[in-house]
């Protein structure tokens, strides 16, 4: 059965620091990893990643996938306030989207 | 970017009513759409995934005369709970797989609320 866990949980860091969320899967014909941010509504895209070792930016996230370790990390560096959200990683294979639980982030000024 | 619409964003209804929720692709074909629930908190749940033309395949546990899904169009899934509960109250998603480039668009999201 495909599967996606994502840790922590749940983070609660001070506006300027620097976070590491974690994904790791199991899927059957993996085709790609996604991140995802989600606040009030649906989620929305931040990342998909293919290929092994190829970092992705976007301002201050950045994002990288291990295809031999079956991981993902998802670092978001000098956070703010507007950064808190859950933060969902999907991954894709035979399946639709498999997504985790999620990792719920707090940034307190 | 490729935008995906759902209507309502919010509906309330008494029990015992039916709910139709649509999902459309705006600028792009989409042959497939998934329709997700998420509980608060909690994260998505994949309900069925929907072919256009064709009768959608529903996960394990999902009830289909519950939720019955339409894909009519390469633009437009409808989801409708009928006979709702309020147990039925759940935040619905969509999503739509851009034919073309398979990247899959989320809608913003059918929040239902059953009383």
């Amino acid at each position: 059965e495909d599967k996606v866990v994502q840790s922590p949980l749940s983070l609660v860091v001070h506006e300027g620091d620097t976070v590491t969320l974690n994904c790791s899967y199991e899927v059957t014909n993996f085709r790609s990893l996604l991140w995802y941010k989600q606040e009030k509504k649906a989620p929305t895209f931040l990342f998909m990643l293919t290929s092994s070792g190829i970092e992705k930016k976007s301002g201050r996230l950045s994002s990288i996938l291990d295809k031999k370790e079956l991981f993902s990390i998802l670092n978001i560096t000098a956070t703010q306030t507007g950064d808190s959200a859950v933060y969902l990683c999907a991954s894709s294979g035979n399946t639709p989207l498999v997504f985790g639980k999620g990792t719920r982030l707090s940034v307190i000024a | 970017g490729a935008v995906v619409s759902q209507h309502p964003s919010w509906v309330i209804c008494k029990s015992g009513t039916s709910v139709k929720i649509e999902c459309r692709s705006l600028d792009f074909q989409a042959t497939t759409m998934f329709w997700y629930r998420q509980f608060p908190k909690k994260s998505l749940m994949l309900m069925a995934t929907s072919n256009e033309g064709s009768k959608a395949t529903y996960e394990q546990g999902v009830e289909k005369d519950k939720f019955l899904i339409n894909h009519a169009s390469l633009t437009l899934s409808t989801l409708t709970v009928t006979s709702a509960h309020p147990e039925d109250s759940s935040f619905y998603i969509c999503s739509a797989r851009d034919w073309a480039s398979t990247q899959q668009y989320f809608g913003p999201g059918t929040r239902l609320t059953v009383l």
